[in-house]
């Protein structure tokens, strides 16, 4: 069982560049989440959607975009990256809304 | 603002030996908890949660305590095993709010817990 891929697992961008991290599931979930982690941080929610055709922001959602695709895929755009969004991005899935997540194993982010 | 806190960044452990990781809230609104255990490069998984009208819940090594008067919420790992070594995350949300969505779960900042053979 694959769980919850995502793509890429590294990347580098130059401040200003533009990219869209992808996330998929085959677990059938209905929800689907955006986190980052920053050093000494927990997780902090950036966009969720809680069935698919709807988007809500989460607690950091500045300087993004997501686009729930389908049931399955879930993708959050940088439009113009900052140093500040250097971070590990973690994508995550849930059966409804308040069951517990399945996270995928994270993009790593690095802006310069 | 910290909502939910785990105050102690690292723990160690001995092999057999009793694991407790402690987190506070700040939120009384907060009805619905939950440990998450991390490896590096891996995303965090799933351990135990726990519902505001239980004050404990067990799961084979894991137990979680929850203490609503006091705020405070603890993970038990017995016996404690060097499989076990990882940055633990308590999590809490409020059931209701959202529609019902965890679009409000808010994270801990973890504890690193190592366990010596």
């Amino acid at each position: 069982n694959a769980g919850v891929t995502q793509t890429p697992k590294f990347q580098v961008l130059k401040t200003g560049q533009s990219m869209t991290l992808q996330c998929a599931q085959d677990m059938n979930h209905n929800s689907m989440y955006w986190y980052r982690q920053d050093p000494g941080m927990g997780l902090r929610l950036i966009y969720y959607s809680a069935s698919e055709g709807t988007t809500d922001k989460g607690e950091v959602p500045n300087g993004y975009n997501v686009s729930r695709l389908n049931k399955r895929e879930f993708s959050l755009r940088l439009e113009s990256a900052a140093p500040s969004q250097t971070s590990v991005y973690f994508c995550a899935s849930s059966v409804w809304a308040h069951s517990p997540l399945h996270f995928g194993n994270g993009t790593r982010l690095t802006v310069t | 603002d910290q909502q939910v806190k785990q105050n102690s960044p690292s723990l160690s452990v001995q092999e057999g030996r009793i694991s407790i990781l402690n987190c506070d809230y700040t939120n009384s609104m907060f009805d619905y908890f939950l440990w998450y255990k991390k490896y590096p490069a891996e995303g965090p998984t799933f351990l135990i949660s726990i519902s505001s009208i239980k004050d404990k819940n067990e799961d084979g090594r894991f137990t979680v305590f929850l203490n609503k008067s006091a705020k405070h919420l603890s993970l038990h790992i017995v016996p404690s095993q060097p499989g076990d070594s990882a940055v633990y995350f308590c999590a809490a949300s409020v059931y209701l709010n959202y529609g019902g969505s965890q679009g409000n779960l808010i994270f801990g900042k973890g504890t690193k817990l190592s366990v010596k053979p």
